[in-house]
């Protein structure tokens, strides 16, 4: 069984501080794991995704994400927040071999000026 | 050119009305889907096609019912409109995650606005 917990309903920062949004998931096997954004009134973009290369993934727009195993997470972070950064994000895991992709909650990042 | 396309964006409708919903898709994609969205931005899988053929069903309503003329096309259609169907519902795309053994990103289209009045 798959499932994914998004930490955090909402986090609020600073303009030009770091973002941290937190993931943990659930796979029985090997997962694929998804950050996606949705800006108001939007459609889901992807940001970045892991597929068992290299654990720390890098992705659009100074986003990055860690997969550790050991703690089954995969937070996504941002050294600086921007004013357009201010969206809802997905954390979404998915195992080989199944069409099911499990969607996180979400979180709201609300970024101060 | 848009990858996944929906058509309409947005949807007002009584209570008891059938309507459709259509998504295309260019990107050669084997597999598509059905998401509803509710107010609270929770996402949900309705609905996913594989070539053609539907492949989960997640206890949605039979008053759904998705058809997928080829593999570039899912459409939505419901029946007999209820308060609880306004949501936003996405229209999405992947390869085949289970023919490649690794689940591949999904690209989504902007959101169907459907409103019961």
């Amino acid at each position: 069984a798959q499932s994914v917990t998004q930490l955090d309903s909402h986090v609020s920062v600073s303009e030009g501080t770091p973002v941290l949004l937190r993931c943990n998931y659930s796979s029985s096997y090997s997962p694929s794991l998804f950050w996606y954004v949705q800006h108001p009134n939007k459609g889901l973009q992807l940001l970045l995704k892991y597929t068992s290369a290299a654990t720390l993934v890098k992705g659009i727009n100074g986003f990055e994400a860690e997969f550790k195993k050991s703690e089954t997470s995969f937070h996504l972070t941002k050294p600086s927040a921007h004013m357009s950064d201010a969206a809802e994000y997905f954390c979404v895991v998915s195992s080989s071999g199944t069409y099911k992709y499990i969607f996180g909650t979400g979180t709201r990042l609300k970024v101060l000026a | 050119d848009t990858a996944v396309s929906q058509t309409p964006k947005y949807l007002v409708t009584q209570m008891g009305n059938d309507k459709s919903i259509k998504c295309e898709q260019n990107l050669g994609h084997d597999t598509m889907y059905w998401y509803k969205q509710d107010s609270k931005k929770f996402l949900k899988i309705m609905f996913s096609y594989n070539n053609k053929e539907l492949i989960i069903n997640e206890t949605v309503p039979n008053r759904f019912s998705p058809k997928s003329p080829d593999k570039a096309h899912l459409n939505l259609h419901i029946n007999s409109l209820e308060l609880g169907d306004s949501a936003v519902y996405f229209c999405a795309s992947s390869q085949d995650a289970y023919a490649s053994g690794r689940a591949d990103t999904q690209y989504f289209g902007p959101g169907t606005r459907l409103t019961v009045l």
